[in-house]
């Protein structure tokens, strides 16, 4: 089963900040991966389809890139909003795991 | 409105057993893959398996075979998970997920069944 890792686990970040998270899969997976956002007691948003692509309604500043084994999820100016924890998932073969996810909070 | 609406919190001793639901309105339930997501308490998300309504072409992630079931009841667009013997470590948020028709991603999300199993 493909495997996918996050980093970093956690990040501290002041509004305004550009963020960086990145998720690696164990083996190619072409452009099958999305991003989530999840806050506390909520169930998670999608961000970033087809590993670049904005779902409707997501900000700009949300941006996805990457193919293969190595992608990206930047948040080009930190809003207070964005403070939450953020989820790759990879779409292989019908097993679709999540990474770990990455918290990310205020500095 | 498109939604998928779960059922309700549940408390269940081990042992027992346990069906929750997940409806789908404002679309064409037949037309696109429900998944199930597991979040234990202050952990990230699994992915446990997906199913076509459609067909009931169902999947499961290795992890959760034979650990629960998947099924789906197209002419009431509810999507099913359930478990014949329940156990303590199955305690955890269930969410269930709509797959985008045309590209990778879970784009519609219930608001997520919490299950207790606790004697």
């Amino acid at each position: 089963a493909i495997q996918l890792t996050q980093s970093p686990s956690s990040l501290s970040a002041s509004v305004g900040d550009r963020v960086t998270i990145t998720c690696r899969a164990s083996q190619g997976i072409s452009s099958a991966l999305a991003w989530y956002q999840q806050k506390p007691g909520k169930a998670p948003k999608l961000l970033i389809y087809d590993a670049s692509s904005l779902e409707s309604g997501v900000p700009s500043r949300f941006s996805g890139s990457g193919s293969g084994t190595d992608f990206t999820l930047t948040i080009s100016s930190l809003q207070p909003e964005d403070f939450a924890t953020y989820y790759c998932q990879q779409f292989n073969n019908y097993r679709f795991t999540f990474g770990p996810g990455t918290k990310v909070d205020i500095k | 409105e498109v939604q998928l609406v779960q059922s309700g919190a549940e408390v269940k001793k081990p042992g027992e057993s346990l069906k929750i639901s997940c409806k789908g309105s404002g679309y064409s339930f037949t037309s696109y893959w429900i998944g199930w997501v597991r979040q234990m308490p202050g952990k990230g998300l699994e992915w446990m398996g997906i199913i076509y309504p459609g067909d009931s072409d169902t999947r499961y992630s290795p992890s959760f075979q034979g650990q629960v079931t998947i099924s789906a009841d197209k002419s009431i667009s509810t999507a099913y998970l359930q478990w014949s013997s329940l156990k303590a470590s199955d305690t955890a948020m269930y969410y269930c997920a709509r797959r985008g028709s045309s590209f990778l991603g879970m784009d519609v999300w219930g608001q997520g069944t919490t299950v207790t199993v606790s004697s």
